[in-house]
């Protein structure tokens, strides 16, 4: 089965330090997602891409983050002066047109120091 | 705004014990609910899905009921496995929502023993 793939797993990095989480979605997919998880809080949604533009943002998605499609696999979340409170599991995730059913990678844990 | 309870875990049971993980949600209008599960390792997996008041979703032997006078939409399983060990998050979208904004619940551990 096709699946979104995200990269690191893991990724470390010191505080103000930018950093960019990669992101290759299922190839038939147009719709991209950005959602995540602090420890021991909920899942929280971030920001959704279409057709090389954001579509909807949430108010977490401030103007440290910025979402890009470089070319025609990848898809990068960019924080751009980490915060300690940035430290999360960041997840992918992509669906097709007209389906409500996203599939998700398996996460970048990011920890800021 | 929009929100998802679920009961908090771990919730441990023996294999072919039955499953009840509750979800209650707060949406105005018409939401679609969801149950997403989590494995050791993986994403977030689709385990099945409704989009209005008495729909029942099903997958794998998990059902859930949409109840509207009662906003919930409850996970149940009449005989658990140990490979069914895993995270389960119940979430909606907004009615009309064309951007897939999912509202997640904070996630149930599920646990299950020979």
């Amino acid at each position: 089965e096709p699946e979104v793939t995200q990269t690191p797993s893991h990724q470390v990095t010191q505080m103000g330090q930018e950093v960019i989480l990669r992101c290759v979605p299922i190839s038939n997919h147009l719709y991209f997602y950005w959602y995540r998880q602090i420890l021991g809080q909920k899942v929280e949604f971030l920001v959704s891409f279409y057709n090389n533009e954001i579509s909807e943002k949430s108010e977490i998605f401030d103007d440290q983050f910025s979402v890009e499609r470089p070319d025609g696999s990848n898809f990068t979340l960019k924080i751009r002066s980490t915060k300690l409170e940035d430290s999360a599991m960041y997840f992918c995730a992509s669906s097709e047109p007209g389906n409500e059913k996203l599939f998700f990678g398996s996460g970048t844990q990011l920890s800021v120091l | 705004g929009d929100s998802v309870t679920q009961m908090e875990g771990p919730v441990t049971l023996s294999e072919e014990a039955f499953l009840t993980i509750n979800c209650t949600y707060t949406a105005t209008g018409y939401p679609s609910l969801f149950w997403y599960v989590q494995y050791p390792g993986e994403g977030l997996q689709l385990l099945l899905k409704a989009t209005k008041a008495d729909d029942k979703g099903s997958n794998k032997g998990f059902e859930a009921t949409y109840r509207k006078e009662t906003t919930s939409f409850h996970l149940e399983k009449g005989s658990v496995q140990v490979s069914d060990s895993a995270v389960y998050f119940c979430a909606l979208t907004p009615y009309n929502n064309a951007g897939n904004m999912l509202t997640f619940g904070g996630g149930t551990r599920l646990m299950v023993k020979p």
